[in-house]
């Protein structure tokens, strides 16, 4: 089965740090997400991207945050100077906006844990 | 914001059937229900949608209320691999459209 898959599993940075997590979505996808998870804390929407060009985002994704789909397979969200706050896991999902029905189906990948010290 | 209503957690026996609810009762005409699941901080993991009929996969079932203002979420034969957190989730159908996760039922299945 199809899936996303993202790296590293695990970082540790140094706050100030520049940080980039790396996703590479399901090959025939057209959007593509980015969510992050605070210990204890729920699930909560980044940006979605489509196009080359984002499509939402959220509150959270102030300046400090991007995203680039540097070529055809890889989706990168970068965090420039990362704060104590960032600790969290990042998921990346992807959807062809189509499913079943018609639906909008998201996958997601396995997540990839930023610890900031 | 979420525009749905779970219990914060339930119980289920190993091999019983697992029914969790969900209330919608501002659900839209053109809004789907999704069901996520997320076990132990994985990626969110997706089980079922439905319109207004119900629907039946290899994972479970969705029932929906023929007002549409509620669901339950049926595990026929939960295994103790089925314990995590379960999220209901109304959403437009449109392209690209974003998922809003509220905080879930953690559903505990013992043996």
């Amino acid at each position: 089965e199809p899936e996303v898959t993202q790296t590293p599993s695990h970082q540790v940075t140094q706050m100030g740090q520049e940080v980039i997590l790396r996703c590479v979505p399901i090959s025939n996808h057209l959007y593509f997400y980015w969510y992050r998870q605070i210990l204890g804390q729920k699930v909560e929407f980044l940006v979605s991207f489509y196009n080359n060009e984002i499509s939402e985002k959220s509150e959270i994704f102030d300046d400090q945050f991007s995203v680039e789909r540097p070529d055809g397979s890889n989706f990168t969200l970068k965090i420039r100077s990362t704060k104590l706050e960032d600790s969290a896991m990042y998921f990346c999902a992807s959807s062809d906006g189509l499913g079943p029905s018609g639906a909008n189906v998201l996958t997601f990948g396995a997540g990839s844990r930023l610890t900031v010290l | 914001d979420a525009k749905t209503t779970q219990p914060p957690s339930m119980d289920c026996a190993e091999g019983r059937a697992a029914n969790l609810p969900c209330n919608h009762s501002t659900i839209s005409g053109n809004e789907y229900v999704y069901w996520y699941r997320q076990i132990h901080s994985q990626g969110p993991q997706y089980i079922i949608h439905g319109l207004k009929n119900n629907e039946t996969n290899e994972m479970a079932s969705l029932i929906i209320t023929e007002d549409r203002k509620s669901s339950t979420l049926i595990l026929p034969h939960a295994t103790l691999r089925d314990t995590a957190v379960y999220y209901c989730i109304v959403m437009a159908w449109e392209y690209g459209n974003k998922l809003v996760f509220g905080a879930g039922t953690i559903l505990r299945v013992k043996s």
